[in-house]
């Protein structure tokens, strides 16, 4: 069974720093191009993030270009995002997916001070 | 902001058939395949149907999905009241080179 768990989410404070990881697991991790949506709270989905099977090429949604980082370890079947600059606009569950199709729970992260 | 279209809300009684249209743009519907996802409430999105009219296995087959031009819908026959949830459109946009999705549109079962 395919399964993502993300995790690292919180509260931080604006200006602040988070990095979200997913593990994944019952898929051949390398082998799917893997993604980050969020949803803030009562609002529809935003993709944010996706990166190639190899991790060699990556694309942002222009409202974190430039303040986030996706990454992957195929070693060790886990999605990164490094959150950096956060804002209050941030504040989102954040949510892996593999290749658009499977998603997991998603983890919260409320910026604010 | 999202670039696809939807309509807010779409409702029906237990067994009708429900219809919700998705409007985008020839960077996006117009050049690639419609996924279309189920949120129940407090859950995370659920795929329904991808490459525009596929079903991934699970997904009973009251849930339709079509896409002509830059436009594409979802079809729900039979509704019932587990049906009742969030759905959103969404298609690789070429232009934006990122994913977009729909507004959303909320499903009520009278």
């Amino acid at each position: 069974e395919v399964q993502l768990l993300e995790s690292g989410g919180g509260l931080v404070q604006p200006g602040g720093s988070l990095r979200l990881s997913c593990a994944a697991s019952g898929f051949t991790f390398s082998s799917y191009a893997m993604s980050w949506v969020r949803q803030a709270p009562g609002k529809g989905l935003e993709w944010v993030s996706v990166i190639t099977d190899s991790g060699g090429s990556t694309s942002y949604a222009d409202s974190v270009k430039g303040r986030f980082t996706i990454s992957r370890d195929n070693s060790k079947k886990t999605l990164y995002l490094q959150m950096n600059s956060l804002r209050a606009e941030d504040t989102a569950v954040y949510y892996c997916a593999k290749n658009w199709e499977v998603w997991g729970q998603g983890t919260t992260v409320t910026v604010s001070s | 902001q999202s670039v696809l279209t939807q309509p807010p809300s779409a409702s029906g009684t237990p067994g009708q058939r429900v219809t919700i249209s998705c409007s985008g743009s020839s960077s996006n519907i117009g050049s690639n395949t419609v996924n279309w996802y189920q949120q129940l409430p407090g859950t995370a999105p659920k795929l329904l149907i991808y490459g525009s009219n596929q079903r991934p296995s699970g997904v009973p087959d009251r849930f339709s999905g079509s896409k002509s031009g830059t436009s594409a819908s979802l079809a729900i026959s039979g509704l019932q009241s587990e049906d009742e949830a969030d759905y959103y459109c969404a298609a690789w946009d070429d232009s934006l080179n990122g994913y977009v999705f729909g507004t959303g549109t909320k499903v009520t079962v009278l």
